[in-house]
C-alpha cells in the first residue's frame, strides 16, 4: 500500500511559467518531507525539504508547501526552465525511520 | 566532491545466475539504503542499515535477496537465483541520521537485466 502518492505521472509546462507538482501521504506520523530530482541514467538528487513544524520552505526558484491537515505537499518551480525537465520524487518519513517515496512525476519544460 | 559509488553500472545476466551489486557510501555517513526502481512502484525500499546493522529488510524477497555491510565502506546486495522479474534499476543511498539534516544521497544505480 503506497503511503506516499504522486497521482500525476507527467506534467508539461511552458518555459517561464510555474510548475506545480503534487504529493499526498496517508501516514499522519510523517514529520519530514523531501523532494528529489532525477535525470535519466542518474540517481535521484536532493532538491528541497520541509519539516512538519513549517508550512513553507523556499530555496531560490523552488518552494515546497505543506498542508498537514490535508496530508498534502506541493513543489512549486518558478520560473520553470528547460533544465528542470526531469522526474521528481517526493518522500516522507517519521524522523529516525525509513523514507517512503512516491512513484514520481515526469516534468517537461517546453522552450 | 563526496559521492556514493555503485558497481557495476549495468549488468545483464541469465535467469538463475547470482548477481552481486556493490555500493560505497559517503565517508562518515552512518545509514545505507538499498532501493529498487520500477515503473509501477517507484522507489521501493529493499533494505536499510544504520551503523552497519540491518534495521529493516522487510521489502526484500528473503528467499533470494540478501544485503550486507561487511565494513563501513562497502554494502552489498545479492540476488541468488536471479529471475526476469528482478530486472530493474537498483539504487544505493547513504545519509547521516541524527545529524539534523535527514537527507539521503543516491548513487548512480545499477541497471540489472535478467534474461
Amino acid at each position: 500500500d503506497q503511503q506516499v502518492k504522486q497521482n500525476s505521472p507527467s506534467l508539461s509546462v511552458q518555459e517561464g511559467r510555474i510548475s506545480i507538482l503534487n504529493c499526498d501521504y496517508t501516514n499522519s506520523m510523517f514529520d519530514y518531507f523531501l523532494w528529489y530530482k532525477k535525470y535519466p541514467a542518474e540517481g535521484p538528487t536532493f532538491l528541497i525539504s520541509i519539516s512538519s513544524i513549517k508550512d513553507k520552505n523556499e530555496d531560490g526558484r523552488f518552494t515546497v508547501f505543506l498542508n498537514k491537515s490535508a496530508k498534502h505537499l506541493s513543489l512549486h518551480i518558478v520560473p520553470s526552465q528547460p533544465g528542470d525537465s526531469a522526474v521528481y520524487f517526493c518522500a516522507a518519513s517519521e524522523t529516525g525511520n525509513q523514507f517512503y517515496f512516491g512513484t514520481g512525476t515526469s516534468l517537461t519544460v517546453i522552450p | 566532491d563526496a559521492r556514493v559509488t555503485q558497481t557495476p553500472r549495468h549488468k545483464v545476466t541469465e535467469m538463475g545466475q547470482e548477481v552481486t551489486m556493490r555500493c560505497q557510501p559517503i565517508l562518515g555517513h552512518n545509514t545505507v539504503f538499498w532501493y529498487r526502481q520500477t515503473m509501477m512502484q517507484g522507489l521501493e525500499l529493499l533494505a536499510y542499515f544504520r551503523n552497519r546493522a540491518p534495521l529493516d529488510d522487510s521489502g526484500m524477497p528473503k528467499d533470494r535477496f540478501s544485503a550486507e555491510m561487511p565494513d563501513a565502506t562497502l554494502a552489498t546486495l545479492k540476488i541468488q537465483p536471479s529471475e526476469p522479474r528482478d530486472s530493474a534499476v537498483y539504487f544505493c543511498a547513504s545519509g547521516r541520521r541524527g545529524a539534523g539534516t535527514d537527507t539521503q544521497y543516491f548513487g548512480p544505480g545499477t541497471r540489472l537485466t535478467v534474461l
